[in-house]
């Protein structure tokens, strides 16, 4: 299996622009999750699926973040509009089981400018 | 992917010595834990995990200790090699997902 598949890697903005990152999880697992990382906050959960649903969106950090998941081999998570403290490296990981061991993307730096 | 930088604790070994990380955490409920080492620019990787049926662990080179007491957690790799440069999370499961510690960020020298 190719793992999970993040795009684009690097993506540099202007602040106000949308941003749309991009994920597909291994095949099979049922359960997706969006991380973001920062120096300042480390790992932060943002939102999880479980069965393309969305389950707790509670770290979502405001109504400028979105994410949608319209089947098990896709997902999204949107900014709009974005700002620079949204720079961080975002990751998504999936895993077979909502608490079992979480498989990482190699994530997706963004740069707000 | 960014490690967190400035602000993370560092532990220095020498190639060939023994490394012991250690992590606090937070809720008593909690009842998995996964350690991962986060190399510059990768995701997040798995190394060992351990449930809080258990005390203790072992893998290739690598033994995670629980100590449920102290909600502590620690992972010790034997014979630290260059590859095992990294930063490492513990993170622990309870309810509904994982939470992530800090991280340590392990340096070996040769």
């Amino acid at each position: 299996d190719a793992g999970v598949i993040q795009s684009p890697r690097h993506e540099v903005t202007e602040m106000g622009q949308e941003v749309t990152l991009r994920c597909k999880p291994i095949s099979g697992h049922n359960s997706l999750f969006w991380y973001r990382q920062t120096m300042m906050r480390g790992l932060e959960l943002l939102i999880y699926f479980n069965n393309n649903v969305p389950i707790d969106d509670s770290g979502m950090p405001e109504d400028r973040f979105s994410a949608k998941m319209p089947n098990a081999s896709f997902s999204t998570l949107k900014i709009q509009p974005s700002e620079p403290r949204d720079s961080a490296v975002y990751f998504c990981a999936s895993s077979r089981t909502r608490t079992g061991e979480l498989f990482f993307g190699e994530g997706s730096r963004l740069t707000v400018l | 992917g960014e490690n967190v930088g400035l602000h993370l604790p560092t532990l220095s070994v020498q190639e060939g010595d023994n490394s012991i990380i250690n992590c606090a955490y937070s809720n008593s409920a909690s009842d998995y834990f996964i350690w991962y080492k986060q190399e510059s620019g990768k995701g997040p990787q798995f190394i060992i995990d351990i449930r809080s049926n258990m005390d203790k662990r072992q893998g290739q080179r690598v033994t995670v200790l629980l100590n449920k007491t102290v909600k502590h957690l620690s992972l010790q790799i034997a014979a630290t090699q260059p590859g095992d440069s990294a930063v490492y999370f513990c993170a622990e499961n309870y309810g509904q997902n994982f939470v992530f510690g800090p991280g340590t960020r392990l340096s070996v020298l040769p």
